[in-house]
């Protein structure tokens, strides 16, 4: 079964500090691996996204990483910033036979709180 | 300017109601699709509509139905609302329907069954 899994469910770090998100996946194959953002009440942003192919893809303060041996990924945010507090969502793109985009599967998403 | 708009954001109504969401996107994307996000924050897709077609639909109770006038619009119509139903609903387009594109999805419509 398709399943996308992200840790730690919730995370609470001061600003300026590092911190490190991950996804476990077990979709295959697949096509390209996503990181949403989502503040509350609002809908899910784009941060980064990573065919198969790829291993590293940095969007400012967030650089995304990818291992497709293993079936993990990881977001890491830099210098982090009152506004990172977010929720953020790992999404896998299956690659379904013939190449139609099927559906994308969604991780229950990583609540992080950038405290001052 | 906002890319992908949906109307109303909340809505509170009663079991056994009809009740539609609208859903408009200015990015010119031949893609529109809706989704559900429950209580648990899952995300789940329920329908996709590429050029006016209906191209994936979930196992979505029938009482769900999606209609396109337009490429550009892609409304959510709800019969005999259940308490089940109660969730955020996000609207997205993309370009086209390849998995290489990026989804850009609306502010969500909160749906309330009392």
């Amino acid at each position: 079964k398709n399943q996308v899994e992200q840790s730690p469910q919730s995370l609470i770090i001061l600003e300026g500090k590092n911190c490190t998100l991950q996804c476990n996946y077990t979709v295959s194959p697949f096509s390209n691996l996503r990181w949403y953002k989502q503040d509350t009440g609002r809908g899910p942003v784009s941060l980064t996204i990573m065919t198969f192919s790829e291993n590293t893809k940095s969007n400012g303060r967030y650089t995304a990483t990818l291992d497709a041996d293993t079936k993990q990924s990881s977001l890491h945010i830099t210098a982090s910033q009152l506004s990172d507090s977010a929720s953020y969502i790992c999404v896998v793109s299956p690659r379904n036979y013939g190449g139609s985009q099927g559906n994308l599967i969604f991780g229950k998403g990583t609540k992080l709180s950038v405290k001052p | 300017d906002t890319a992908v708009s949906q109307t109303p954001k909340y809505l509170v109504t009663q079991m056994g109601n009809d009740k539609s969401i609208k859903c408009e996107q200015n990015l010119g994307h031949d893609t529109m699709y809706w989704y559900k996000q429950d209580s648990k924050k899952f995300l789940k897709i329920m329908f996709s509509y590429n050029n006016k077609e209906l191209i994936i639909n979930e196992t979505v109770p029938n009482r769900f139905s999606p209609k396109s006038p337009d490429k550009a619009h892609l409304n959510l119509h709800i019969n005999s609302l259940e308490l089940g139903d109660s969730a955020v609903y996000f609207c997205a387009s993309s370009q086209v329907l390849t998995p290489a594109y990026e989804q850009y999805f609306g502010p969500g419509t909160r749906l309330t069954v009392t």
